[in-house]
């Protein structure tokens, strides 16, 4: 159990760029999900995955947003025409989903997003 | 919908006083309940969860969180601080109704500081 690892971890960008971030869970976990954390808050849910399949998306994932899981193992994010406020930390987490009840996310280290 | 409300952004402690870090909930049905931390940089790493078993949960590093249902509370607890334990503590909470089981709904943080 390597734990969940995100690349890269720090990205500066200039507003308008495009930008891909990288998550690779832990394997075996089926199920991936998409964070974004800003300054002095708590992290909000913007996606997740089961397997290859993209379940949810949060009314937070604007159609510059795109997220995929090939195969069901690593996932990218990608942000479009970045705006300064995309500026947060992106984290991925990952777990095993098994039965029904409520299965623990492990979280990775983030990418931390600065859009100047 | 589900909330989470954890009082006082900043808790002061003196190296070796107890630790109280209060969370309260919101959710139409009950919940799955979990306490993070997070070091400066880093990701989340989870301290204990509430999965309706027993109301005391106990935790890593000394960490403890008792399940008040009458109260919609979910408090944080540690007998004796030490100065490893600054960071930033979070609260979440899992809904388990209309199989959302997935998300987690965070509060805002709040940042413990240690004195020696």
């Amino acid at each position: 159990d390597t734990g969940v690892s995100q690349d890269p971890r720090h990205k500066i960008t200039k507003r308008g760029q495009n930008v891909t971030f990288r998550c690779d869970p832990i394997s075996e976990h089926n199920r991936l999900y998409w964070y974004r954390q800003t300054l002095g808050q708590g992290p909000e849910f913007l996606t997740y995955f089961q397997n290859e399949a993209q379940l949810e998306k949060s009314r937070l994932l604007s159609d510059r947003f795109s997220a995929e899981r090939p195969k069901g193992s690593f996932s990218t994010l990608e942000i479009q025409r970045t705006e300064q406020g995309d500026s947060a930390m992106y984290l991925c987490a990952s777990s095993l989903r098994q039965g029904a009840s409520t299965d623990t996310q492990y979280f990775g280290p983030g990418t931390r997003l600065t859009v100047l | 919908a589900q909330s989470v409300t954890q009082l006082g952004s900043h808790v002061s402690v003196s190296e070796g006083a107890l630790v109280l870090l209060r969370c309260n909930y919101s959710s139409s049905v009950p919940p799955y309940l979990f306490w993070y931390v997070q070091y400066p940089n880093q990701g989340l790493q989870l301290l204990l969860k509430y999965t309706s078993a027993a109301t005391l949960v106990k935790g890593i590093n000394g960490f403890e969180a008792e399940f008040k249902k009458s109260e919609t509370s979910f408090h944080l607890t540690k007998p004796s601080a030490h100065m490893s334990d600054a960071a930033e503590y979070f609260c979440a909470v899992s809904d388990q109704s209309g199989g959302s089981n997935y998300k987690l709904t965070f509060g805002k943080g709040t940042l413990l500081t240690v004195n020696p």
